[in-house]
């Protein structure tokens, strides 16, 4: 069974620094990864997701993510934060199969201070 | 366009009473399922849908039933709740047919119901 480990539920970090949020995936098969945001009091939207291939792929909002198959790791990053970043960020597995279901991770929630 | 509605958006029951929660998207989405976030756990997927007719359990079934008569509709039934379900649920939906398309299809989400059970 596929699984995800997000390591640090909370992260803070200034304005215009750098977001580095981790994520560690468990798959026995190729996985499908992908990263949501959850805004307060909103459901969750797509930022962004793997499929195989390319190996940085890009999302909304100035932010990537970096699939490392050796590091078992989907680690999401934006070069520079904006107070509107502030939110909770949710990486996601799925694996092959007549189900697909998708298995989250426990959630970042990331801070933006000036 | 709508995409995936909830209805209602906040609930509060009594413990024992029932309640139905309610899901529609409209996006022709074979496959729907229904998650609870809780603190510090996530989302935890409590029942799913491939399509009319078809329903299966997920991490956390107990205590919920489902049905998909269509394939606009999924709604989750509270037969007798307890505290233990006081959380905020999600209903989320995706293409699902075979191969990659299906598997990289990401899911679209409601906005949630809040439920307390008191």
């Amino acid at each position: 069974a596929q699984s995800v480990t997000q390591l640090g539920s909370h992260v803070s970090v200034s304005e215009g620094a750098l977001v580095l949020l981790r994520c560690n995936y468990s798959s026995s098969v190729p996985p499908y990864l992908f990263w949501y945001v959850q805004y307060p009091n909103q459901g969750l939207q797509l930022l962004l997701k793997y499929t195989t291939g390319a190996t940085l792929v890009k999302g909304i909002n100035g932010f990537e993510a970096e699939f490392k198959k050796s590091e078992t790791s989907f680690h999401l990053t934006k070069p520079s934060a904006h107070m509107s970043d502030a939110a909770e960020y949710f990486c996601a597995v799925r694996g092959t199969g007549t189900a697909s279901k998708l298995t989250f991770g426990t959630g970042t929630r990331l801070q933006v201070t000036l | 366009n709508a995409g995936v509605t909830q209805t209602p958006k906040f609930q509060v029951l009594k413990t024992g009473q029932s309640m139905t929660l309610q899901c529609a998207q409209d996006m022709n989405h074979e496959y729907m399922s229904w998650y609870r976030q809780d603190p510090g756990m996530g989302l935890r997927l409590i029942h799913y849908s491939v399509g009319a007719g078809i329903t299966d359990q997920g991490e956390v079934p107990n205590g919920y039933n489902v049905s998909r008569s269509t394939t606009e509709d999924f709604p989750l039934r509270l037969l007798s709740a307890a505290p233990s379900q006081t959380s905020v649920y999600f209903c989320a939906s995706s293409y699902s047919g075979r191969g990659v398309s299906s598997y990289n299809s990401p899911l679209h989400f409601g906005n949630g119901t809040r439920l307390t059970v008191t």
